[in-house]
C-alpha cells in the first residue's frame, strides 16, 4: 500500500510568489489534514478535512492560504502571496475514518523556503 | 485548550543504555496519546499510541511508553539504545476520534556508541 506523498520535497521561492504544494493520502482515507513546522518550533495544525468538505481550518493563519481537496481524494495547498514567515516544512496526514483511534499516517513534507 | 510539553530539547545516551523521552499533556477530556519519530530527511512515522486500556502500550522497534494519568505523562522508554535510534521524537495528543493533534516542540535524541 502507497503511504502520503507530497510533491514537492523542496520549494524555494521569493517573497510575493504563489507556490501550491499537493498532498496525495492514503487510497480510501476519508481524513486528510495539513500541518506546518517552523523551524524549531511545533508542528502545528492547519486545517482537516472529511473527504471534501473542510472540517475545521481553525488552524490556517490568513487568508493567503487556501485549501482545497477536489472530489475528496488529493488536496492542494496554495500560498498566495508568500511571505518569509511562510517558510517551513508542511506536512499532510491521513487516516481512515473519524469513528475510530486510528492513527494518523504523515507524508514526508514539503520544505518551503521563501527569500 | 490541548497542550504538549516536552521538557528537554536533546537527549544524550550512550547504545546499550535505557532512554527515556518525557513528555506530559495538559487536555479537558479522555487523551488520546502518539509518538511519532523523525529521521533526517524523513517524514513522521508513527511509534505507537494510547487510546484506552493497558496503561503499557508498545510500538515498533522496541519502543514503549506508559501512560500514567495522576501525572498526566506518556513517557517513551526503551531498554537499550541503539545508534539508529538517533532521530527526532515528537509527542502528541488529541480529544475525540477524528481531531487533529497537538504536537510537542520534538526531542532530539543522540544514541552515541
Amino acid at each position: 500500500e502507497a503511504g502520503v506523498t507530497q510533491f514537492p520535497s523542496h520549494s524555494v521561492i521569493e517573497k510575493g510568489q504563489t507556490v501550491t504544494l499537493r498532498c496525495d493520502p492514503i487510497s480510501g482515507h476519508d481524513n486528510l489534514y495539513w500541518y506546518r513546522r517552523v523551524m524549531g518550533k511545533e508542528i502545528k495544525f492547519l486545517l482537516h478535512f472529511v473527504k471534501e468538505s473542510k472540517q475545521d481550518e481553525s488552524g490556517m493563519p490568513n487568508n493567503r492560504f487556501l485549501a482545497e481537496r477536489t472530489g475528496g481524494t488529493y488536496s492542494t495547498l496554495k500560498v498566495q502571496p508568500a511571505e518569509l514567515e511562510d517558510s517551513g516544512v508542511y506536512f499532510c496526514a491521513s487516516s481512515p475514518q473519524r469513528t475510530s483511534g486510528y492513527e494518523q499516517y504523515f507524508g514526508p513534507g514539503t520544505r518551503l523556503t521563501v527569500t | 485548550a490541548q497542550s504538549v510539553a516536552q521538557p528537554e530539547d536533546q537527549v544524550n545516551v550512550a547504545e546499550g543504555n535505557p532512554l527515556t523521552v518525557k513528555c506530559t499533556y495538559s487536555v479537558s477530556g479522555n487523551p488520546y496519546l502518539f509518538w511519532y519519530v523523525q529521521y533526517p530527511n524523513r517524514g513522521l512515522q508513527f511509534l505507537l499510541k494510547y487510546i484506552t486500556g493497558d496503561n503499557l502500550v508498545k510500538g515498533s522497534y522496541g519502543f514503549e511508553a506508559e501512560f500514567n494519568k495522576s501525572q498526566t505523562s506518556f513517557h517513551l522508554k526503551k531498554p537499550s539504545a541503539l545508534v539508529s535510534d538517533s532521530a527526532l521524537y515528537f509527542c502528541a495528543v488529541r480529544v475525540g476520534q477524528g481531531t487533529p493533534l497537538v504536537f510537542g516542540k520534538g526531542t532530539r535524541l543522540s544514541v552515541i556508541a
